[in-house]
């Protein structure tokens, strides 16, 4: 299987901090990678597919980047609503695994 | 719009059986596949297998070979997921989620609202 491995695991941030998340995959996925958010009891909410397209009614503030191996959920100008754990999944192969999460926290 | 909407909270006994529903509505049933995802107390999102909506192939999670079974019923538009002998670390939030996208790229898109099944003797 392909292993998803994020960085941080945590962080702390202010409002209005620009914030970034890195994903890594175990080998070359392309750019079949896609972010997801999760505030507490919710399901997981899509945020961009395809490395950097963004899913319909998610704030441009959010974008993604990267391909290959290596990619970059960024959130330009972090708002209240944006404190939640943030997950990459990659849909390259038939086992469509995710990584381990980012929990973004209120410094 | 598109439901997707599970069966509810389930307890069971080490070495059950659990099965539970996932009932869509607002598309046709067949155009796309179901994912389950699970994700225990306090923990990632871990994907357990997908299934074809139309046609009703399958592929698994390595971890779970043996133990799950998806099946869909498409005269009801209702996806279900079995899972056997059961352990304490099964206790999780199952979710059935509904693909989108295309054969350049699937993602997860309409997720249901998760059922809890908790395992305990």
């Amino acid at each position: 299987d392909i292993q998803m491995t994020q960085s941080p695991s945590s962080l702390s941030a202010s409002v209005g901090d620009r914030v970034s998340i890195t994903c890594r995959a175990s080998q070359s996925i392309s750019r079949s990678l896609n972010w997801y958010q999760q505030t507490p009891g919710k399901a997981p909410r899509l945020l961009i597919f395809a490395a950097s397209t963004l899913q319909s009614g998610v704030p441009s503030r959010f974008s993604g980047s990267g391909s290959g191996t290596d990619f970059t959920l960024t959130i330009s100008s972090l708002q209240p609503e944006d404190f939640a754990t943030y997950y990459c999944q990659q849909s390259y192969s038939t086992s469509k695994t995710f990584g381990q999460g980012t929990k973004v926290e209120i410094k | 719009q598109v439901q997707v909407v599970q069966s509810g909270a389930e307890v069971k006994k080490p070495g059950a059986s659990v099965k539970v529903s996932c009932k869509t509505s607002g598309y046709n049933f067949p155009d796309y596949g179901i994912s389950w995802v699970r994700q225990a107390p306090g923990q990632g999102l871990e994907w357990m297998g997908w299934i074809s909506a139309y046609y009703g192939d399958t592929h698994y999670a390595q971890k779970l070979q043996g133990r799950v079974t998806l099946t869909t019923d498409t005269s009801t538009s209702t996806a279900y997921m079995e899972l056997r002998s059961l352990r304490s670390d099964d206790t999780a939030v199952y979710y059935c989620v509904r693909e989108g996208g295309d054969s350049t790229s699937y993602y997860f898109l309409y997720w249901g609202q998760g059922s809890l099944v908790t395992v305990s003797s």
